[in-house]
């Protein structure tokens, strides 16, 4: 099983809509979760981090967790083309960021 | 959060030579790490620097072909030595600010090995 899953997409959506974007984990040791965002050419940008159970929202972004399910999901409203990126979820244990395989958004006007 | 400069940010090289990446952060950390991107694949951990001590390698990655150096609190510098293709990937180096609080990452050294 690997660390950190994440379905690799495609994942298109039209213009407006939510965009939905899920990962799973293995160690139930993990404190703090990350969302990261790269563009094509480009280095990977924190766009949420989220430490407890529950919703956490940040303008367009919505990250949710659920630590008894090992699951952390990451909701982006009224979706835009520049949206249009890899979305890489990143558990954080003790002393590392473990990264997902993510997930390439494609928002299509 | 803290501006990192990473060079070069691209090399072509022949197989067999090495190439050192320099990471410079504008403000004093503990730990910096090296990251692997193969095209087309995530990020993988190659080892963790800290200063003032020897870099823990990640399984897979050994100091022989990547030695790493960390002189100061704001420096480090990744060597990628005896290099094949399978080594043609971006390294890219981040830190991490305040505990738990992910990290930011350099622009990235994208490596070609021909």
């Amino acid at each position: 099983q690997k660390e950190v899953e994440q379905n690799s997409g495609p994942l298109s959506v039209p213009e407006g809509a939510i965009a939905s974007l899920n990962c799973t984990y293995s160690d139930r040791g993990s404190q703090s979760f990350f969302w990261y965002r790269q563009y094509s050419g480009k280095s990977p940008e924190l766009i949420m981090s989220i430490y407890s159970n529950g919703d956490k929202e940040d303008g367009r972004f919505t990250a949710q967790l659920n630590k008894a399910s090992q699951y952390v999901s990451l909701l982006i409203r009224d979706s835009q083309p520049s949206d249009s990126a890899t979305y890489l979820c990143a558990p954080w244990g003790t002393d590392k960021l473990i990264f997902g395989t993510g997930t390439r958004l494609q928002v299509f006007p | 959060s803290a501006v990192i400069s990473q060079k070069p940010s691209r090399d072509i090289c022949q197989r067999g030579t090495s190439l050192t990446i320099q990471c410079q952060v504008d403000s004093q950390v503990t730990m910096m790490f090296w990251y692997r991107q193969q095209p087309g694949q995530s990020l993988t951990l190659i080892a963790t620097a800290n200063q003032g001590s020897e870099a823990t390698y990640e399984s897979g990655f050994v100091i022989d072909k990547f030695p790493i150096s960390r002189p100061n609190l704001t420096f480090s510098t990744l060597t990628v030595s005896n290099m094949s293709p399978e080594d043609s990937s971006i390294y890219l180096c981040s830190v991490e600010f305040g505990t738990g609080n992910g990290y930011t990452f350099g622009s990235g050294t994208r490596l070609t090995v021909v």
